[in-house]
């Protein structure tokens, strides 16, 4: 079964500090990784997409990274704001004529002044 | 360029009663999704539309959930009767097109917060 596995659940961290959150996942065959910002109350905006040959890339002060071979992704997060905090989920599409797509259950992070 | 519009933003009924969300597209965007995000939970697809033909309603409770799709553009999603488990915030969004490989960006609406009381 195609799943996406988010770690950790939540995440509470002092600003100006840096975190790393986790993505596995089982999805195949793997068409490309994104990750997703949900702010409260708001609907996920798109961070980073990364496919299967794509190691690394990076959007402002978020890094994404993807080992295809691992089947694991991560956000790093760098110099944190307390605009950060939000909901950071990650999403899996399925290579194939329907292109599934299989969302994590994310990442709760909070950032403290 | 004007996003993903969705209506009403909040919506609180009774256990039993119906309900319907309005979801408008980005100008031509030919595929519509609708996914329900329960609290803490990351969204789940309900449906997923390419102009106004179904691609995927596997995860769609078909016994009280519909939705259709008209002319391609705007959407509706019903419930009818709810229950208190359908208590969740629905998401619409948006991507201008389908295929293999599927590179393109979902934009997401605001979501309607549904309150089954």
């Amino acid at each position: 079964k195609n799943q996406v596995e988010q770690s950790p659940q939540s995440l509470i961290i002092l600003e100006g500090k840096n975190c790393t959150l986790q993505c596995n996942y089982t999805v195949s065959p793997f068409s490309n990784l994104r990750w997703y910002k949900q702010d409260t109350g708001r609907g996920p905006v798109s961070l980073t997409i990364m496919t299967f040959s794509e190691n690394t890339k990076s959007n402002g002060r978020y890094t994404a990274t993807l080992d295809a071979d691992t089947k694991q992704s991560s956000l790093h997060i760098t110099a944190s704001q307390l605009s950060d905090s939000a909901s950071y989920i990650c999403v899996v599409r399925e290579y194939s004529s329907a292109s599934k797509i299989i969302f994590g259950s994310g990442t709760r992070l909070s950032i403290r002044p | 360029e004007a996003g993903v519009a969705q209506s009403p933003r909040y919506k609180i009924i009774e256990k039993r009663q119906s309900v319907a969300f309005w979801c408008n597209p980005i100008s031509g965007h030919a595929t519509l999704y609708w996914y329900q995000q329960i609290l803490g939970q990351g969204p789940k697809l309900l449906i997923q539309f390419q102009n106004n033909g179904v691609v995927d309603d596997s995860q769609l409770p078909k016994d009280r959930f519909s939705a259709e799709r008209l002319k391609g553009v705007d959407s509706t999603l019903k419930i009818q009767p709810a229950k208190l488990e359908d208590s969740a915030v629905y998401l619409c969004a948006s991507s201008s097109r389908l295929g293999t490989g599927g590179g393109e960006t979902q934009y997401f609406g605001p979501g309607t917060r549904l309150l089954v009381l």
